[in-house]
């Protein structure tokens, strides 16, 4: 499967630990995408790289959170002392320079109890 | 401020009827947008797309309708199966790629 992948699928964490998630886009994608959805609404963007560099971050993007996609392949999403409210659905994407179809992965369930 | 509004939070629509879903956006430099269909649990999947150059876009059962005057667009399935009942969420982008702005989503349930 040549899909966007993401690890892990689930997570529960206690309210105040970090917690990452990891991406890896298609292989021939240059565009990696961040966004979070909430029950009963749309997935909102967090942040998008191309190649290595980040290009965007939304405001949604507290100082908790950090994206890094270091060798311009795979992507980090690390949230510092979670909160409940960041309990939500974590999804990348990835998409090419050419063509801005994105690429959704499956999404990592985040639950902070 | 919501770009991307999706009014209707659900439709329910006869197995071989007509599915009209509808988008309507604020955004005049949006030239690109797109449907994804969602199954709980599961990331969004491509259904089909439309750049602004474009009024209509058709594969298959699905067809995307833009009206630029309106800032509307429209999905249309047909005939609706009882397997595309889903969450739709249009979302659109400007200059081509980059980001996507979604609207809020309408849960399809197509009854047998």
């Amino acid at each position: 499967d040549t899909g966007v992948s993401q690890d892990p699928r689930h997570k529960i964490t206690k309210r105040g630990q970090n917690v990452t998630f990891r991406c890896d886009p298609i292989s021939e994608h240059n565009r990696l995408y961040w966004y979070r959805q909430t029950l009963g609404q749309g997935p909102e963007f967090l942040t998008y790289f191309q190649n290595e560099a980040q290009l965007e971050k939304s405001r949604l993007l507290s100082d908790r959170f950090s994206a890094e996609r270091p060798k311009g392949s795979f992507s980090t999403l690390e949230i510092q002392r979670t909160e409940q409210g960041d309990s939500a659905m974590y999804l990348c994407a990835s998409s090419s320079l050419l063509r801005g179809l994105a690429f959704f992965g499956q999404g990592t369930r985040l639950t902070v109890v | 401020d919501q770009q991307v509004k999706q009014n209707s939070p659900s439709l329910s629509v006869q197995e071989g009827r007509i599915s009209i879903l509808n988008c309507d956006y604020t955004n005049s430099m949006f030239d690109y947008f797109l449907w994804y269909k969602k199954y709980p649990a599961e990331g969004p999947t491509f259904l089909i797309s439309i750049s602004s150059i474009k009024d209509k876009n058709e594969d298959g059962r699905f067809t995307v309708f833009l009206n630029k005057s309106a800032k509307h667009l429209s999905l249309h399935i047909v005939p609706s199966q009882p397997g595309d009942s889903a969450v739709y969420f249009c979302a659109a982008s400007r200059g081509g790629g980059g980001k996507l702005i979604f609207g809020q989503g309408t849960e399809l349930s197509v009854k047998p």
